[in-house]
């Protein structure tokens, strides 16, 4: 497509439950990057994908956070018994190569855990 | 000291004035800067990549890099009140292109 999408852009979900956000980057880009941004802060890393290489998940804050790329297109990130302090925008951005020249980004997923 | 450093601000110039944004990080192996826009309830938008020590021109906007002293601004010439946003500063890493961001300044151009 012309740009990231995501989907959905909105989310309300109680505490406890599953949410399942989605990334579908722009065609061609092979990196895949998750990002979380709080009310007022800034961009917190959660995971990159590049290609067929093993994931970088080095920002994910729990094991209760997972994402998975299906054939180095679409992208899901899955939170598992979400806790109000889940509550954020998250930012789906893709790249070139090795997204050295920048990203672009999603328009994000806004979770509100009540 | 965090990774990536901005002036706090918020900063608030008049209409047609010159803004001065400013960013400091931490090692000396980036490579690669990058300063975003990111619109009030909107997503990020690339508006300068540098590579080199040195300034780099694109319409209004001027990136400065500095290498030697782990400094990046960017200027915005004739500032409009459109450009009222949050600026965000970002360091590529070194292997790969993860980027590191700073906190964003709020930027409020007044007519």
């Amino acid at each position: 497509g012309a740009g990231v999408s995501q989907s959905p852009s909105n989310k309300v979900t109680e505490k406890g439950k599953d949410v399942e956000l989605r990334c579908d980057p722009i065609s061609g880009h092979t990196a895949l990057y998750w990002y979380r941004q709080s009310l007022g802060q800034g961009l917190e890393f959660l995971i990159y994908f590049q290609g067929n290489s093993a994931p970088d998940k080095s920002g994910l804050p729990s094991d209760r956070f997972s994402a998975e790329r299906t054939g180095g297109s679409v992208s899901t990130l899955t939170i598992q018994r979400t806790q109000q302090e889940d509550s954020a925008v998250y930012l789906c951005a893709s790249s070139l190569d090795r997204g050295n020249y920048g990203y672009t980004f999603g328009s994000g997923t806004r979770l509100t855990v009540v | 000291q965090k990774e990536v450093e901005q002036n706090s601000g918020p900063l608030s110039v008049p209409e047609g004035a010159i803004a001065s944004l400013n960013c400091t990080y931490s090692d000396r192996v980036s490579q690669s800067f990058f300063w975003y826009r990111q619109y009030s309830g909107k997503s990020p938008e690339l508006i300068m990549s540098i590579y080199s020590n040195g300034d780099k021109e694109d319409g209004r906007f001027t990136a400065q890099l500095n290498k030697a002293s782990q400094y990046v601004s960017l200027l915005i010439r004739d500032s409009q009140p459109s450009d009222s946003a949050t600026y965000l500063c970002a360091r590529g890493g070194t292997s790969y292109g993860k980027l590191t961001f700073g906190q964003g300044t709020i930027l409020t151009v007044h007519p």
